[in-house]
């Protein structure tokens, strides 16, 4: 089973809301991510933790604020959003943290900001 | 600077006419080429993942291959359901995506 369940699958929220994205994955991985795509555009990576701690953060904007709660759980915390904040959000999860492990995605969750 | 580039962009064939996709990479030093395939509106599907040169693996109508500056994803005789975006990752000291090819097959 690689399967990566995220929460909620579609999002609108306005730009002085707070919301949570959730990930969750119980394949025993130690790396989680999550990437932000636009239409027609890769994934760009935002968060990367490996065993629960934070090890790159692609300079993303503090309205952004990742947490890890335990190995098996993702969260994205979001606040004071932009309209060009608007994409899908992808939550991604890998044996390790090595560049050269597979990445299991999941569905993502659309995000619109108003 | 590490780059990956896919070609083409997009890609229309009908049912059963084969072709090849491309990724081409530059990278310090490579720890793993990955093919996935995305659906619109949903997360990448991993198909392969390739970490030499001279590696083939094949799924389905799927044949991915290997050199020492790119990658290859053959499609034989493809179906409408293959119909995809097409996306190349590269694994260096991080994961770095192509920017993919649309993939069209019309019935």
């Amino acid at each position: 089973d690689t399967e990566v369940t995220q929460t909620p699958k579609h999002l609108v929220m306005g730009m002085t809301n707070k919301k949570s994205l959730k990930c969750e994955q119980h394949m025993g991985h130690r790396a989680m991510y999550w990437y932000k795509q636009k239409a027609k555009k890769p994934p760009e990576l935002m968060f990367v933790y490996s065993y629960e701690k934070l090890s790159i953060n692609e300079s993303v904007p503090s309205r952004f604020s990742p947490e890890c709660p335990n190995s098996s759980l993702l969260n994205l915390h979001l606040h004071a959003l932009q309209p060009e904040d608007s994409a899908l959000y992808l939550c991604a999860s890998s044996q390790s943290g090595l560049a050269g492990n597979i990445q299991y995605f999941g569905a993502g969750t659309r995000l619109s900001v108003l | 600077e590490d780059q990956v580039t896919q070609s083409p962009e997009a890609l229309r064939l009908q049912e059963g006419e084969s072709s090849s996709l491309n990724c081409s990479y530059t990278v310090s030093g490579l720890r793993g080429l990955f093919w996935y395939r995305q659906d619109p509106g949903k997360g990448p599907e991993f198909l392969f993942t390739l970490y030499s040169a001279g590696e083939e693996k094949e799924k389905e109508r799927l044949k991915a291959t290997l050199t020492k500056k790119e990658s290859f994803l053959h499609i034989t005789a493809p179906k409408p359901e293959d119909s995809a975006t097409y996306l190349c990752a590269v694994g260096d000291d991080k994961i770095i995506f192509g920017k993919g090819t649309r993939l069209h097959i019309l019935p």
